[in-house]
């Protein structure tokens, strides 16, 4: 595997369920975003980890919660998640060089939420 | 005011011609990146190339190339000889500097230009 995968790439799930998705990175790199892409609007960051440390919470609502367990890892967990939260979510990584250095982030797939 | 503008929510190419997208973009910090992705419709979001502020030159990737114009703040991407895998949305974004611990590490993006290569 290279790059940035995640799983599943799709998901459909109810209000009441919990659910997880995963994102790994094949990239060697020590930081590891979340992002939320709606219908019509843009791109909005959601987490930041570095080196396993969240350094960013974009006022997302307590239905997601993150986990970064290694630099390669991230997982979003979702429980009673509401119709508007259906979105593709997408992972990136990226090598932060410190004193805030960063380059360029690299996308996974994305995984498609539709929240019935 | 939005930090990314892209003023074409969509336009058409013919194949094999040249494409300009454009980009504008707000910000007081000297030190900030910009970037131009691709997304087909399958998803992933595909890093094309990247400007830095301090950049002297344009940059170039193959046959993509960015129009760097720091004073009217504009970075407007150059696709050249159209191809069909080239439909697409293509969204531009910026990172600013800063010494702050990773908030270098903060993308804003546009809301996108979709663009149809025709045959």
């Amino acid at each position: 595997e290279t790059g940035v995968t995640q799983t599943p790439r799709h998901l459909v799930m109810g209000m009441t369920n919990k659910k997880s998705l995963k994102c790994e990175q094949h990239l060697g790199h020590n930081a590891m975003y979340w992002y939320k892409q709606s219908a019509k609007k843009p791109l909005e960051l959601m987490f930041v980890y570095s080196l396993e440390e969240r350094v960013e919470n974009n006022s997302v609502p307590s239905r997601f919660s993150p986990e970064c367990p290694n630099s390669s890892h991230l997982f979003l967990h979702l429980h009673t998640l509401q119709p508007e939260d259906s979105a593709l979510y997408l992972c990136a990584s990226s090598q932060e060089r410190g004193q805030g250095r960063t380059d360029t982030q690299y996308f996974g797939p994305g995984t498609r939420l539709t929240v019935l | 005011a939005q930090k990314i503008t892209q003023t074409q929510p969509g336009m058409f190419v013919q194949e094999k011609e040249a494409v300009t997208l454009d980009c504008t973009y707000d910000t007081s910090d000297p030190s900030y990146g910009l970037f131009w992705y691709k997304q087909p419709s399958s998803g992933e979001m595909i890093f094309l190339i990247y400007q830095g502020s301090y950049d002297q030159q344009n940059a170039t990737e193959g046959r993509y190339s960015l129009n760097f114009q720091k004073a009217r703040k504009s970075a407007n991407l150059v696709i050249s000889a159209s191809q069909l895998g080239d439909s697409a949305m293509y969204f531009c974004a910026m990172r600013e500097g800063s010494m702050i611990k990773a908030a270098g590490n903060k993308l804003t993006f546009g809301g996108g230009t979709r663009v149809l290569v025709k045959p």
